[in-house]
């Protein structure tokens, strides 16, 4: 089945330390998403990349950062500059023509800060 | 900046009703989407609108892309528990590139048995 598999689902982390969330898929799509979702909020993109080797900040990027080195992995890391990271994190991939603007999401990550 | 301003909030309905949501606007949209996402799960697409005036059905559901491009609405039918969850509404985010999309903040959906 193709989709999106993020991992870890659940991760707990102490202040100070950065920590990295997995994302890979396997539906050939060129373009892939991160965003960041709180309790009673929309979702806000932090970073999109439209092709391998290169991305872009999205509205909120501070204290994040990214790497795309292959079509199939887009890794978020939460630094620890970032001062509120207890989130859910989802990521998302979108492919060409008029799905470009179809997302199809993960089933996220829950980033918890002790 | 562009907004999108989902309403109710929330919603508490029996099973068997109706539901009706709403999603406005201040500015023009070319694309609108519907996402469902179950607790603890990702938002999963439900309809995705390409016209002004245009009516889609997904079984049970309904979604209509407003004609002045800056609303759109989604209906249920005869309300199941299973459809308890969040409910968002997407459009383009017409500053950045595609896929770049701006949601709502979600209509909470509980569904009493």
């Amino acid at each position: 089945d193709g989709g999106i598999t993020q991992s870890p689902k659940y991760l707990f982390r102490k202040e100070g330390q950065n920590v990295t969330l997995s994302c890979e898929q396997n539906l050939n799509h060129d373009a892939m998403y991160w965003y960041r979702q709180d309790p009673g909020q929309g979702l806000r993109l932090i970073y999109y990349s439209q092709i391998v080797n290169d991305f872009q900040k999205g509205d909120i990027a501070e204290g994040y950062s990214v790497s795309r080195e292959k079509k199939e992995s887009f890794p978020l890391t939460v630094t620890s500059a970032q001062k509120n990271p207890t989130a859910f994190y989802l990521c998302a991939s979108s492919g060409q023509g008029i799905g470009a603007n179809v997302l199809t999401f993960g089933a996220g990550s829950r980033l918890t800060v002790l | 900046g562009q907004q999108l301003n989902q309403s109710p909030q929330s919603m508490f309905i029996q099973e068997g009703e109706d539901v009706s949501m709403n999603c406005t606007s201040s500015s023009i949209f070319n694309t609108w989407l519907w996402y469902k996402q179950d607790p603890g799960e990702g938002p999963v697409l439900l309809i995705a609108l390409y016209k002004a005036g245009e009516l889609t059905s997904n079984g049970r559901l309904t979604a209509q892309f407003g004609i002045t491009r800056k609303d759109s609405f989604l209906n249920i039918s005869a309300s199941i528990p299973s459809d308890v969850g969040i409910y968002f509404c997407a459009g383009p985010n017409y500053g950045g590139s595609q896929g770049n999309l701006i949601f709502g903040k979600g209509t909470k959906l509980s569904v009493k048995p």
